[in-house]
């Protein structure tokens, strides 16, 4: 089974500056998906950025870049320029690419980083 | 078009009772997980449906259930509850097609077994 470690329960930040959350995760597979998820208190859970193990290039979603290690297994995310509406929780999760059509796809997540945004 | 749509918001139980919540995916999206939150951790997978038939099951007991209707809604059933049980579950869909296999999540219903 895969296991996916948020080392940092909380990280503070100041505005405008930048900041680096870290992922690690532990897998057999080659192929899989990689996700950053962020929770505001409203509870809603917002896709970040997502990141396909085969492609080498790293995503980019306007302020939001990571740094994927896929031999180290990290997957950091890195948000830069931060605003005081980045502050919510932060989850990392792992999808198993091993469905054809028939298997489950569900999301194994880590216990999360609380961001803080200091004005 | 619309996100992904849970209900009750909050609900309120005992420990014994039965509970039945629900979701509508995004139009378009035929496959559903149910996901459980624990206050402080990330939330865990209970159940996947795609096409109305069950295709993957996390770690949780019997007492779990659910199914898929033909309009692709869910219902996530719990039997004889526990304080445990006590929650935010989260329902996400995906599209399952050709590589749309992100998962939208919706605002969750909050469950408190008393």
């Amino acid at each position: 089974a895969q296991t996916v470690t948020q080392s940092q329960p909380e990280m503070s930040v100041q505005e405008a500056e930048t900041v680096t959350l870290s992922c690690t995760y532990d897998t057999s597979e080659s192929d899989y998906y990689l996700f950053w998820y962020k929770q505001p208190p409203s509870r809603q859970m917002i896709l970040v950025i997502r990141q396909e193990a085969y492609k080498q290039q790293n995503a980019t979603e306007n302020r939001f870049s990571v740094n994927f290690q896929k031999a180290a297994k990290s997957f950091s995310l890195k948000i830069s320029d931060s605003q005081l509406g980045d502050a919510a929780m932060y989850f990392c999760a792992y999808r198993s690419l091993l469905y054809s059509g028939g298997g489950a796809d569900g999301l194994t997540f880590g216990k999360g980083t609380h961001l803080i945004i200091q004005p | 078009d619309a996100g992904v749509t849970q209900s009750p918001t909050h609900l309120i139980k005992t420990r014994g009772q039965h509970v039945t919540l629900r979701c509508s995916p995004i139009s378009g999206h035929k496959s559903v997980s149910w996901y459980q939150q624990v206050l402080g951790q990330g939330p865990q997978f209970i159940f996947q449906y795609y096409e109305k038939e069950e295709r993957g099951r996390g770690n949780f007991p019997d007492r779990f259930s659910a199914r898929q209707f033909p309009n692709y809604s869910s219902e996530l059933n719990v039997n004889a509850l526990l304080l445990g049980d006590s929650a935010l579950y989260l329902c996400a869909s995906t599209h399952r097609d050709r590589g749309q296999d992100t998962q939208y999540f919706g605002p969750g219903t909050r469950l408190t077994v008393l």
